[in-house]
């Protein structure tokens, strides 16, 4: 009963590096989530998606992008890192019309 | 837009004291709020949700109360033990989608 699982768990990389997270459910939730939280700050959301094939843009978007081809699966992709974009991200799911999330249990990122 | 704030950020209480936890919102057009517990490097787990047209859930020792028109949640935890200590969150949705605006939590210790 595996839930939301997030690879990889850490994760340093150098300022203009690219990467991408992967969120995966086994839930058969229609929604899923990508969320960050830093220091001091509420969880932000960052891209969702309500369907396969579906993306749409959170709070704040700007230097990532995502993709859904598969419905247990959400990738979060960074094109050039920059330390700004160091954080932890959260990848969450839940059915269509219910907000009651499951979320992962995190995946630590650090941009030098 | 929404804003989610919560004080205070930390707190200190020993064993068998009452938690109370607030939490405001400036937007009162909401769906639900939803309170979440998290314990360090882990993910989110949901305590418990309130509907808009609701006043209060409880479940067990947890009890929140909401108040749309004042922009006011209140968490409270009855008879606090040392494994309550955690960081609790406090989100509101604005539908039905996970499109969640958090507080920034309050950090709780719970000393024995």
């Amino acid at each position: 009963n595996a839930g939301v699982t997030q690879t990889p768990k850490f994760r340093v990389l150098k300022t203009g590096q690219s990467m991408t997270l992967l969120c995966a459910q086994d839930m058969n939730h229609e929604y899923m989530y990508w969320y960050r939280q830093d220091p001091g700050m509420g969880l932000r959301l960052i891209h969702y998606s309500v369907g396969e094939g579906t993306t749409a843009k959170g709070e704040v978007p700007d230097g990532y992008n995502v993709s859904r081809l598969k419905k247990q699966n959400f990738l979060l992709g960074l094109e050039s890192a920059a330390p700004s974009q160091t954080s932890v991200y959260f990848c969450a799911s839940s059915y269509a019309g219910a907000n009651v999330l499951t979320f992962g249990a995190g995946s630590r990122l650090t941009v030098l | 837009k929404q804003e989610v704030t919560q004080i205070p950020a930390a707190l200190s209480v020993p064993e068998g004291e009452n938690l109370v936890l607030n939490c405001s919102f400036t937007d009162s057009a909401i769906y639900n709020l939803q309170w979440f517990r998290q314990d360090p490097g882990k993910g989110l787990t949901s305590l418990l949700l309130i509907q808009s047209s609701q006043r209060e859930q409880t479940s067990g020792r947890l009890n929140a109360s909401l108040d749309k028109s004042s922009g006011r949640s209140t968490l409270y935890i009855a008879a606090s033990q040392p494994g309550d200590s955690a960081t609790y969150l406090c989100a509101v949705g604005p539908d039905s989608w996970g499109k969640l605006q958090f507080g920034a939590g309050t950090q709780v210790v719970v000393t024995p």
